[in-house]
């Protein structure tokens, strides 16, 4: 079975500091997708930042990085500089062997003042 | 439109009604997607059209869900005699063809009472 999986529940983070969150994924096939998306308590689902698998560089988008390592299949995000807006949960999804987005269960971060 | 409409955003119900969930996809985009997100879960894959065809309704829970598209555009989500345990945020996303490019709606909340 193709899958995401996301093992922080909950990541508490100071402003202007940075923040990494976990994700694996599972599969066989050798082209797929790696995304991340962000939902506030309004609850719409916010596209962060895209990784295909035969990209060779690190996905980046402002302040998102994402640190993918092929061969661990890990696909992590990092927020850097981290600002009171950014307080909400954070989802890794994958395209992984057909066209449907599967999704890890989620991180949310809690950024402190 | 410029974005993914979904309609409506809230809907209370008796036990047993009848409901039918509309999303409104950004114009061109040929693939539809709608998932299903618990409270504080992540996000369950319910089906997929690619136009008018829905090539994987592996996700529907029940033959008490079922979905359309027409005109290669708007899709509807019907739940006939609902239970409690149907009460979720419904999301819907879009894509400009399969696998690239997903846009979330705002989502439907269905609380069955």
């Amino acid at each position: 079975a193709q899958k995401i999986t996301q093992t922080q529940p909950g990541m508490f983070v100071q402003e202007k500091e940075a923040v990494t969150l976990d994700c694996t994924y599972d599969t066989s096939d050798q082209s797929y997708g790696l995304f991340w998306y962000k939902q506030p308590s309004s609850g719409e689902m916010i596209f962060l930042i895209y990784q295909g698998s035969y990209d060779e560089q690190n996905a980046t988008e402002g302040r998102y990085s994402l640190n993918f390592q092929k061969a661990r299949k890990s696909a992590n995000l990092v927020i850097s500089a981290s600002q009171l807006g950014d307080s909400a949960m954070y989802f890794c999804a994958g395209r992984l062997n057909d066209y449907k987005l599967s999704f890890g269960a989620g991180t949310t971060v809690t950024v402190r003042a | 439109g410029a974005g993914v409409s979904q309609s409506p955003s809230n809907k209370v119900t008796e036990k047993g009604k009848d409901v039918e969930l509309r999303c409104d996809p950004i114009s061109g985009h040929t693939a539809l997607y709608w998932y299903r997100q618990s409270l504080g879960q992540g996000l369950e894959f319910l089906i997929y059209f690619q136009g008018n065809s829905a090539p994987d309704k592996s996700g529907l829970p029940s033959d008490r869900f079922s979905a359309e598209r027409t005109g290669g555009s708007v899709s509807t989500l019907t739940i006939q005699r609902t239970q409690q345990e149907d009460s979720a945020v419904y999301l819907c996303a879009s894509s400009l063809d399969l696998g690239i490019g997903y846009t979330f709606g705002s989502g439907t909340r269905l609380t069955v009472v």
